[in-house]
């Protein structure tokens, strides 16, 4: 357990619904990333966060995605209006502050199935 | 973008030393590697990283070549435990830290 939680950690859905997902980092970390795992592949960047300002999207980040941090603790990932390859593990990382350790502590993911 | 190249899977004998090579040919001098790894349906735990010198720790020691195009991770005694999907990454320093993973090696640990 590195400390990060992802809720919930399985969500069925059909398509066209919207779902959230919420990372808890921990607490003294300033750094968040998202992440998304499709079956044989590893982790691919979704967007960055340092404190509540989101400051880099990967162009994977369609417009029916939207990432939040309101007050630079937990964040929310949306997805509108899912699509079956939306189906995927939705992983999010929490990296502390400072300019001597980099490592990311992942969370146990949110496994997304669209039918 | 640095990019990592791994051999799909290994095999490895259990209590033999599992040795995991990674070709990272295009990275910058300022990049690091790090080693993580994914056991089945779980995030990635952090295992290893460094930027030229040799590291070790208590989970694995990481070998870095002299010009840095290739690293490898080595399992001192690997355990049934050990069986999961070992990432090289490189870190990009100057685009907020951001991970690039590739596709990763299964290690598979025989008893």
């Amino acid at each position: 357990d590195t400390g990060v939680s992802q809720d919930p950690r399985h969500k069925i859905t059909k398509r066209g619904q919207n779902v959230t997902f919420r990372c808890d980092p921990i607490s003294e970390h300033n750094r968040l990333y998202w992440y998304r795992q499709t079956l044989g592949q590893g982790p691919e960047f979704l967007t960055y966060f340092q404190n509540e300002a989101q400051l880099e999207k990967s162009r994977l980040l369609s417009d029916r995605f939207s990432a939040e941090r309101p007050k630079g603790s937990f964040s929310t990932l949306e997805i509108q209006r899912t699509e079956q390859g939306d189906s995927a593990m939705y992983l999010c990382a929490s990296s502390p502050p400072g300019t001597l350790n980099y490592e990311q502590y992942f969370g146990p993911g949110t496994r997304l199935t669209v039918t | 973008d640095a990019k990592t190249t791994q051999p799909t899977s290994m095999d490895c004998a259990e209590g033999r030393a599992a040795n995991l090579p990674c070709n990272h040919s295009t990275i910058s001098g300022n990049e690091y590697v790090y080693w993580y790894r994914q056991i089945h349906s779980q995030g990635p735990q952090y295992i290893i990283h460094g930027l030229k010198n040799n590291e070790t720790n208590e989970m694995a020691s990481l070998i870095i070549t002299e010009d840095r195009k290739s690293s490898t991770l080595i399992l001192p005694h690997a355990t049934l435990r050990d069986t999961a999907v070992y990432y090289c990454i490189v870190r990009v320093p100057y685009n907020f830290n951001k991970f690039y993973f590739g596709s990763g090696t299964k290690l598979n640990v025989k008893p």
